[in-house]
């Protein structure tokens, strides 16, 4: 069946650091793919999604582009902040079902 | 902006008792979801509503597992007899008719002793 695979965490960074946490996905289908992140004590908010091959997804400074020929999803930012510490989920859906299907999310600790 | 809601935050109980977790979804929001997430492994889904029936259900929604839209605002999970494997956090979700996007709520801790 469908699955997503991201770094284990937690992954713990300077303020101002370049950011990566990879993800790979196995899919039947042609998925949608997303981020979503949990802030402490808060619901999963989508931060970004990518519906096909090369699209990239953008928000809050935070990237990911859909790459087909690896099945990856890599979240990506330029320079974190301290308000980044959450817990990041990367996700798939496809068209066929309604479900989203889960990584096992990677805590990140900002450090000032 | 509106948001999902539940209640509680956190419910303990004792296994072999039933338990009802509440949701509010969006108030236009048409298709409602909950998943699960044991600590420290991946955010399951559980079962998807629309329509006031059951769209699609996972192997662990089994029998002891039951939602109900008992008005048009609230969105409920019902554990008929709790299990210690049944300790996770549930989350609610829901969305707009057509291809969207599912909004979650914030999560309730259910710790079964």
């Amino acid at each position: 069946g469908d699955s997503v695979t991201q770094m284990e965490g937690p992954v713990t960074l300077s303020e101002e650091a370049f950011l990566t946490i990879n993800c790979t996905y196995t899919a039947t289908g042609y998925p949608s793919l997303f981020w979503y992140v949990q802030y402490p004590g808060e619901g999963l908010q989508l931060l970004l999604k990518a519906t096909k091959a090369d699209d990239k997804g953008s928000n809050k400074g935070f990237e990911a582009t859909y790459r087909k020929e690896t099945t990856s999803f890599h979240l990506e930012k330029g320079s974190v902040q301290v308000s980044d510490s959450a817990v990041y989920f990367c996700a798939l859906s496809e068209m066929r079902d309604d479900k989203i299907i889960f990584g096992k999310g990677t805590r990140l600790h900002i450090l000032p | 902006e509106p948001e999902v809601t539940q209640t509680p935050s956190h419910q303990v109980t004792q296994m072999g008792q039933e338990v009802i977790l509440r949701c509010v979804p969006i108030s236009n929001h048409l298709y409602f979801y909950w998943y699960r997430q044991i600590l420290g492994q991946k955010v399951e889904f559980l079962v998807s509503f629309y329509n006031n029936e059951i769209s699609e259900k996972s192997e662990i929604f089994d029998d002891q597992f039951s939602v109900e839209r008992p008005d048009g605002s609230n969105f409920t999970l019902k554990i008929r007899s709790t299990k210690l494997e049944d300790s996770a956090m549930y989350f609610c979700a829901s969305r707009r008719e057509g291809p969207d996007t599912q909004y979650f709520g914030p999560g309730t801790r259910l710790t079964v002793l």
